[in-house]
Order: structure tokens, then sequence, then C-alpha cells
């Protein structure tokens, strides 16, 4: 089965600056890639997805990269703002399993 | 987005009592559901794919008879921790994906459950 990698496991910015959290999973079959933030004691809400037949995708302040080659995608959050901090958790599929397969998790701190 | 209500939000309950919580799509029709753990500052675990009209697929490890899972409309699903130990004691979210947008999943507000 699928089995998705997440680092870092924490992680601390100075507001204004730049994070970037990264995954890799080891199905190849894999062409789903969505990443959702999840405010503690809260629902994982979906902030950005990636398909396998693009190499990045941008949402305002949040862009996702993806190498289908080396099986790694990442997060990228430019001119983070206090807001920012939360969970987020990268994950996998392919398009014939709706299953997902999460990664770890990476705690953002957002620093004032 | 689709909307998928989870309900009760918090249950607290004695050792050895069943707990039900129940998983909805409010506003599309979901023919496969999924039943999440997640314990304190760790990831979303699937417990089990919960399908319409059908026999839940539980994940290894996961014992079927003690978290009960049906889904007996397109829009409910709804999940039995029975003869609840502390150690049940977790956060447990479903989700479920609207058939339209391929892939996403919606989540529930999740329940948090703790067993005294």
């Amino acid at each position: 089965g699928e089995n998705v990698e997440q680092h870092p496991s924490t992680l601390s910015v100075q507001e204004g600056d730049s994070a970037v959290i990264k995954c890799t999973y080891s199905d190849s079959a894999s062409n789903y890639f969505p990443w959702y933030k999840q405010e503690l004691g809260k629902r994982p809400q979906l902030i950005i997805d990636i398909r396998s037949n693009v190499g990045e995708k941008k949402d305002q302040r949040i862009a996702v990269t993806l190498n289908k080659t080396a099986k790694h995608f990442s997060l990228h959050i430019t001119e983070t703002q206090p807001e920012d901090s939360a969970v987020y958790f990268c994950a996998a599929n392919n398009f014939g399993n709706e299953k997902l397969t999460f990664g770890t998790g990476t705690r953002l701190t957002i620093i004032p | 987005g689709a909307v998928v209500s989870q309900h009760p939000s918090r249950v607290i309950c004695k050792s050895g009592t069943s707990v039900k919580i129940e998983c909805r799509s409010l506003d599309f029709q979901a023919t496969t559901m999924f039943w999440y753990r997640q314990f304190p500052k760790q990831s979303l675990m699937l417990m089990a794919t919960s399908n319409e009209g059908s026999k839940a697929t539980y994940e290894q490890g996961v014992e079927k008879d003690k978290f009960l899972i049906n889904h007996a409309s397109l829009t409910l699903s709804t999940l039995t921790v029975t003869s609840a130990h502390p150690e049940d004691s977790s956060f447990y979210i479903c989700s479920a994906g609207d058939g339209v947008r391929l892939n996403i999943q919606y989540f529930g507000a999740g329940t948090r459950l703790s067993v005294l």
C-alpha cells in the first residue's frame, strides 16, 4: 500500500517569511495529492491539491509542487501570517481509490 | 464545497458503554464514507471504509466487532464504539467525497470521545 512521509514535524517561521513542507510517497500509481490544514480540535480543511498531470499549482500565497519522478511534493506558503499557524497534512491516493493516505503532519508556528 | 455533518461533537461516557457517532452528507450523496481516528498531536489513521448497502472494509488491526459501522443510506454512516474503554478515548473524524470533484474528501467536524 501507499506510504507517505512528511517533514519537518514542526516548523517555526517568522511572520512574513516563507514556509516549506515536504512529502514523499511510495506508490507510483498515486496521482492525487491534497494538502489539509487542521486547527486545534477542528476538522481538516483542504487548502490546495495537485494532480499528477501538472507540476505546480498556485493559489494566492499557497503553492504546491510535484515531482513525479522523485515521488515527492511540497507545500509552499509565502508571506506567512499568524493565522497560518496550524497543523498541515499532506496526503496521496489514485483516481481508482478514494482512500487517502496521510502524512504524519507538520505543526507550523508563525512567530509575530 | 460539500458539507459533512458529524454528531455529537463531544461524548463523555463510562467504561463499558457503547457510543454511536453519526456522519451525514448534507448536500450530496455518498456511496463511500471514511472513518478516521486521531490521537493528540498525531496524524489521521484510517479505521475503515463505509460502503452504502454493504459491509464496511476495515484497515488492518481495527477490530470490526469493536467498531461497528453501518451505512444504511446514501447520506448517513454511523460508527458505534462498543463496550468503550479508556484506551478508546480519541478524536474520531469521518469524511466523504461528493462524487463530482474527483478524489476530494470533505471532513466532518469530528467527535471527541472521552471514556472514563
